[in-house]
């Protein structure tokens, strides 16, 4: 299986701040990523797919790039209702599999 | 529009069985990739189970045997069917829409939660 490694697990930042989430694959999948955010209690909402393709109704903030094996989430200026744990998720093959998860809180 | 309702967690021994379901509307269950995935507490999100339009399923090997998918599609609801329980398949489980056989989640349930403990 496809292991995916997300950096920082955790971050601390204020409101405003440039924030940047990456994820690894422990092998090449193209650009088959997807990143979600989950808030506490919730389920997952899609952000990004195709590493960089935002999602309808996602704000502009919200970015992702990369390819291969190195992929980045960034969040421009950072809104309090940003603060939430994000997932990256792989789909270059079966197993689908998850990143850890990289937990925003606020500063 | 587009929702899922998950249903059928509980409290159940180590050993017991539970259905749990997923009700779609907005879509059409039989005409998509359907999933579940599974969120241990505390823990990161784990595929379970799919069923391809097609009706192929396929399951995590920590489930094989022991969990079944399916859907009705007179009802246009997704089941999983779990059996043998273990303690370590307590979580929370979300029923979620796949785009493509190989693809991200555009839909998901608001989840279900299965605590297996005597």
């Amino acid at each position: 299986a496809i292991r995916m490694t997300q950096s920082p697990s955790s971050l601390s930042a204020s409101t405003g701040d440039r924030v940047t989430i990456t994820c690894r694959a422990s092998q090449g999948i193209s650009s088959y990523l997807a990143w979600y955010q989950q808030k506490p209690g919730k389920a997952p909402k899609l952000l990004i797919y195709t590493a960089s393709t935002l999602q309808s109704g996602v704000p502009s903030r919200f970015s992702g790039s990369g390819s291969g094996t190195d992929f980045t989430l960034t969040i421009s200026c950072l809104q309090s209702e940003d603060f939430a744990t994000y997932y990256c998720q792989q789909y270059y093959t079966y197993p689908l599999t998850f990143g850890g998860g990289t937990k925003v809180e606020i500063k | 529009e587009v929702q899922l309702v998950e249903s059928g967690g509980g409290l159940i021994q180590p050993g017991g069985s539970l259905r749990l379901s997923c009700a779609a509307s907005g879509f059409t269950v039989s005409s998509n990739y359907m999933i579940w995935v599974r969120q241990a507490p505390g823990k990161g999100l784990e595929w379970v189970s799919i069923i391809y339009s097609g009706g192929s399923t396929y399951y995590a090997d920590s489930v094989t045997g022991r969990f079944t998918i399916s859907r009705d599609n007179s009802k246009n609801t997704l089941y999983l069917q779990m059996n043998s329980l273990r303690a370590e398949d307590t979580a929370v489980y979300y029923c979620a829409r796949l785009v493509n056989f190989l693809g991200y989640f555009d839909y998901w349930g608001q989840g279900t939660l299965v605590t297996v403990s005597s």
